[in-house]
């Protein structure tokens, strides 16, 4: 399984938004509502942002929302904040019964 | 509180083999299965297959099958990675995570270095 395909950078001013990109296939990301999205700090795990998709976990601010068209999934970050600025990761099922992730992308806040 | 607690960094030499553990708490352990993701320095999250807690049964991603093993104490609500033959290109954080369920990891270890080195 291939990994899904992310832009290995993205960046933003306080204040603005971006868009994140992952492309997959009609085999995982266009094949199924199992999409999620992960941020990640330097040194620390993993951080569940979105799953299915376009739903947020308690506790996790409407800042953050995640679509989906064909086989590629977006997350979209407004309202950019200076602790945004960390990697992000997507991450979907796949028709063989398993996971794969995105190269992972890293949003620095200008 | 769900909490996975891994063990702590490892240094190997070539050729030896290495068990993380990830202990679990806050939750029914056997409710839940545990993925394993692997990060090399400076890369990106690599998917390397799931052990169901319920049946214990593991499935492996590709490239992952071999020399990575997959096990469980379910006494001790924990979880074992277990790498043999251990290669420089092992050396990375290792992560368990939860699957709350499907595509669904809500609860990840704090990862833990195996640094393969001779």
């Amino acid at each position: 399984q291939s990994a899904l395909t992310q832009p290995a950078s993205v960046s933003g001013s306080p204040g603005q938004s971006i868009t994140i990109s992952c492309t997959g296939t009609s085999s995982d990301v266009g094949g199924y509502n199992y999409v999620s999205w992960f941020q990640q700090h330097p040194g620390k795990a993993p951080k569940l942002l979105i799953y299915d998709v376009s739903n947020r976990p308690s506790g996790v601010p409407d800042r953050f929302s995640g679509s989906k068209s064909g086989n590629t999934a977006f997350l979209t970050i407004s309202g950019l904040q200076a602790e945004d600025e960390a990697d992000y990761h997507c991450n979907s099922y796949t028709n063989r019964y398993s996971e794969v992730f995105g190269g992972g992308t890293k949003l620095t806040v200008l | 509180q769900v909490q996975l607690v891994q063990s702590g960094s490892e240094l190997k030499k070539p050729g030896a083999s290495v068990k993380v553990s990830c202990k679990a708490s806050g939750y029914t352990f056997t409710s839940h299965s545990i993925n394993w993701v692997r990060q090399a320095p400076g890369q990106g999250l690599e998917w390397m297959g799931w052990i169901s807690t319920n049946t214990g049964n593991p499935t492996y991603a590709p490239g992952f099958t071999g020399r990575f093993v997959f096990s469980l104490d379910t006494s001790v609500s924990t979880a074992y990675l277990q790498i043999t033959n251990l290669k420089a290109e092992d050396t990375a954080v290792y992560y368990c995570a939860r699957d709350f369920r499907i595509n669904w990891f809500d609860s990840w270890g704090q990862g833990t270095l195996v640094t393969v080195s001779s």
